[in-house]
């Protein structure tokens, strides 16, 4: 099957500072990327949805300008945490869809923000 | 926003008994799926039913669909240990591309 990892897979990091995670489809174009964030005991939260080339699409209560996403290539979305808070400390998902209707995850980040 | 809800929420049973997860969701879907994942791992996809589909079976895994009461089951035979894992539908909306997600149901097979 498709294959998306994401880079890192455990990132600590101070309160303030940005972190970036990617999101790769390595063996098929991912027209559309998908951005999930989980809490501990809780389900997948659609964060946003990104097309390739264009802007990405939020959903309600995801602030744009501090998850900045980005989906510049056909197998490449990053996602960039910034100014990042405990708060933010979660595990986030990206998932990836091409032609099929099929999305395929990745294995996740764990952010631990101190 | 969340489409689905699970039920129960957590389910604990012995090894070689059924566990039975219930799914509903709100609009109307073009299919519907079933992940696991397993605790702080990433997600491992099941079983895909589409909207005019009744039943799907993969394995020890059946799957039910019943669109006009809006819900979804999932029936796994003869657990093992190894069945440990967090259960969770996740619908496609027919206007759009992102699965949501339910709550989940967390399972717990004990040997």
């Amino acid at each position: 099957g498709a294959v998306v990892s994401q880079h890192p897979s455990w990132v600590i990091c101070k309160s303030g500072t940005s972190v970036k995670i990617e999101c790769r489809s390595l063996d098929f174009q991912a027209t559309t990327m998908f951005w999930y964030r989980q809490f501990p005991k809780q389900s997948l939260m659609l964060m946003a949805t990104s097309n390739e080339g264009s802007k990405a699409t939020y959903e309600q209560g995801v602030e744009k300008d501090k998850f900045l996403i980005n989906h510049a290539s056909l197998t490449l979305s990053t996602l960039t945490v910034t100014s990042a808070h405990p708060e933010d400390s979660s595990f986030y998902i990206c998932s990836a869809r091409g032609v099929q209707e099929t999305q395929y995850f990745g294995p996740g980040t764990r952010l631990l923000v101190l | 926003s969340q489409q689905g809800e699970e039920d129960p929420q957590a389910l604990s049973i012995q090894e070689g008994e059924n566990a039975t997860m219930n799914c509903s969701y709100k609009t109307s879907i073009n299919n519907l799926q079933w992940y696991r994942q397993n605790s702080g791992r990433g997600l491992v996809h099941l079983i895909l039913i589409r909207s005019n589909e009744r039943e799907k079976h993969s394995g020890r895994l059946r799957v039910t669909l019943d669109t006009s009461k809006k819900s979804s089951s999932l029936l796994i035979t003869a657990s093992r240990a190894a069945d440990t894992a967090s259960y969770f539908c996740a619908t496609v909306y027919q206007a759009g591309t992102a699965l949501i997600f339910g709550k989940g149901t967390t399972l717990s097979v004990s040997s």
